[in-house]
This record gives structure tokens, C-alpha cells and sequence, in this order.
């Protein structure tokens, strides 16, 4: 069964700690992204990866980091620098980036602050 | 910068009635337009896609049309039921103008539908 993972569904952090959201895809797909969604806006793009080892910043990269050790696997960490953390964070993967980039989205991740 | 612009932000019809949700974007170089339908609490499922090359789609129920000289796009849903009730997106490619982020989608900020019964 193909798709797309994130865990954990819910996440509760306290101020001034990182915490790491799990992205984890069996499509083989080449590129995977990283989405955070407020209530009533679109989607904003924090990092997009192409292939393994190699990353990108979004539009709103700051106070979050990535790796891409596996193809299969895109951990975001959201660290104390960011200033307003809570969020729906969504993870996508596709094929390729180039064209026609049909992306396909998991389940998401609601991080709350407390 | 590239941005994509959706309307309504909320739309109620009846059970049975069509429904149209409305796009423009900026950037004349982009070249792909999926449409997403998100659920509460759930990730956007790819609902249907156009791209520059074509004018208009369909999948059952649903239609999208591209008119690429006023640099808009709608969605079309007939027939509308219940369970079509959720937020829909649009979203643009960047075209080659942006570099190494070329092929990013921007998003519109959603249109939350209701299906009333």
C-alpha cells in the first residue's frame, strides 16, 4: 500500500524546545517537500528536497531545518528560533519537480505550543 | 513574486446545484494547475489537474478550464453532494523565471465548501 506517512498525528511542545516531525514516503518519488498551513491561508513552503542529500529553502525556512539521508525519509525539526510554531504541517512528495509536479500530501502533523 | 489569487474564501449551495471556485495567477510562465480538496483535519487529495497545453478537463463531476491569456482557471463541481463539503485549493507552478524554484507550487488560500442537503 503506497503513500505518504507523518507521525505523530498530534504533538504538544513546550517553549524553547525542538521538536522533529517524521515524513516518510514508499511512492519513490524524487522530491518531497515541507508545507505549514494556518487557519484560513494556503499552504507556504518551508523546504523542498530533489534528491537525497540535498535540500532547499522555502519561502518561510526560518527557524525550521531538514535532512535527506534516505530517499525514502524527510524529518523536519522546528527549533526554539521559531516564533510561532503552531501549525498544521504537511508533508508532499513527487516524481520530479520539473514538470508537471503532480504532488501527492500525507496526513499532516498539528503542532501545538504550550 | 509569483502569487495566485482564489475566490470565493466561502461557498454554500444547494444539494444539486453546481459549484465554481475562481483563479488568477501572475507568473505567464507557469505551466501546471492542480486543484486539491481538503477535508477537516486531513491532508489536500489531489482532485484534478490542467495543464498549459489544454483548455479544459473533466473527471465525472468535476471540470477545469484554463484561459491562459487572462491568466485564470476555475473549477467546476455539478451536481453537488454532501460529502463534496471541504476546502478546496488551487495552486501554480513558478516558471523558469525563478530559478532553482521553478516548478513550486503557490497556492491560492482556499474556498471552504458547503453542500447543503
Amino acid at each position: 500500500d503506497g503513500g505518504i506517512t507523518q507521525s505523530p498525528k498530534y504533538l504538544f511542545r513546550k517553549e524553547g524546545q525542538n521538536v522533529t516531525l517524521s515524513c516518510e514516503q514508499n511512492l519513490n518519488h524524487d522530491a518531497m517537500y515541507w508545507y505549514r498551513q494556518d487557519p484560513g491561508q494556503g499552504l507556504r513552503l518551508i523546504y523542498y528536497s530533489q534528491i537525497v542529500n540535498d535540500f532547499q529553502k522555502g519561502d518561510i525556512a526560518e527557524g525550521y531545518s531538514v535532512s535527506r539521508e534516505k530517499k525514502e525519509s524527510f524529518p523536519l525539526t522546528v527549533t526554539s528560533a521559531q516564533k510561532n510554531p503552531t501549525a498544521f504541517y504537511l508533508c508532499a512528495s513527487s516524481k520530479r519537480r520539473d514538470r508537471g509536479n503532480e504532488q501527492f500530501f500525507g496526513p499532516g502533523t498539528r503542532l501545538t505550543v504550550l | 513574486g509569483e502569487n495566485v489569487e482564489q475566490h470565493p474564501s466561502t461557498l454554500s449551495v444547494q444539494e444539486g446545484d453546481s459549484a465554481v471556485i475562481k483563479c488568477t495567477y501572475s507568473d505567464s510562465a507557469s505551466n501546471y494547475f492542480p486543484w486539491y480538496k481538503q477535508e477537516l483535519g486531513k491532508g489536500p487529495q489531489l482532485i484534478i489537474d490542467i495543464r498549459s497545453n489544454v483548455g479544459e478537463k473533466k473527471d465525472q463531476r468535476i471540470a477545469v478550464t484554463l484561459n491562459k491569456t487572462a491568466k485564470h482557471f476555475s473549477l467546476h463541481i455539478t451536481e453537488t453532494q454532501p460529502e463534496d463539503s471541504a476546502v478546496y485549493f488551487c495552486a501554480a507552478t513558478l516558471g523558469r523565471g525563478y530559478g532553482g524554484s521553478q516548478g513550486n507550487l503557490i497556492f491560492g488560500k482556499g474556498t471552504k465548501l458547503s453542500v447543503k442537503p
